[in-house]
């Protein structure tokens, strides 16, 4: 079965910095690989699919790249509501799976 | 609107079969390039991808669980059903179902899930 890494597990940063987290494939995927952002309790949100397309509505601050293997998600300028738990999701086959997870804190 | 609404038992026993309901509004199942996905969270932990069902009725499912699961839908009620067995108290979570849609990066098709529902939480307990 194909694996999926995502680093960091967890993630101390402050209002107003940049923030990357990286999700590795064991396998090529290329480009099907998406981005959610789930808050305490909350049902998970779509962010990215397709590793950069933009879902409608979210900030243009969150921006997705890679390919084939290795993928990575970049916040800017961070603002208080982003502080939330994030997954990577990646196609593969027949089926799919999750990373990890990053939990993004406040410093 | 897009809404999906999950519903079920909130307990079951260890060995059952759990049964749960996903109801679409909104969208038609029957939508070409629609799909409708379910994905559990147990607490504390990570999301976990279980199943898919496409428009056209193709089925995908997790393999570390396949063979417990099943995913059907009914087009009359716009709804679809996700059964598992053998339930285990591991199985404990929040259950979701998720309105996904077919995109194409070649060579290969995929679906994003871009509406979720609430979630229905789960507990597995004698």
């Amino acid at each position: 079965d194909i694996q999926t890494t995502q680093s960091p597990s967890s993630l101390s940063a402050s209002p107003g910095d940049r923030v990357i987290i990286t999700c590795r494939a064991s396998q090529n995927i290329g480009s099907r690989l998406n981005w959610y952002q789930q808050r305490p309790g909350k049902a998970p949100r779509l962010l990215i699919y397709g590793t950069s397309s933009l879902q409608p509505g979210v900030s243009l601050r969150f921006r997705g790249s890679g390919t084939g293997t290795d993928f990575t998600l970049t916040i800017n300028d961070l603002q208080p509501e982003d502080f939330a738990t994030y997954y990577c999701q990646l196609s593969y086959s027949t089926f799919s799976t999750f990373g990890q997870g990053t939990k993004l804190e406040i410093k | 609107q897009i809404t999906l609404w999950e519903s079920g038992p909130t307990v079951v026993k260890p060995t059952q079969t759990l049964t749960l309901t996903c109801t679409c509004s909104g969208f038609s199942v029957r939508t070409s390039g629609v799909g409708v996905g379910w994905v559990r969270q147990p607490p504390g932990k990570a999301l976990e991808w279980l199943a898919l069902i496409s428009w056209n009725d193709d089925t995908d499912y997790s393999p570390s669980l396949k063979n417990r699961l099943t995913i059907s839908k009914d087009t009359s009620r716009n709804k679809v059903v996700l059964t598992m067995t053998n339930m285990d108290p591991v199985d404990t979570a929040t259950y979701y179902c998720a309105h996904s849609l077919r995109d194409y990066q070649p060579p290969h098709y995929y679906f994003y899930m871009d509406v979720w529902g609430k979630g229905t939480t789960v507990t597995v307990s004698s």
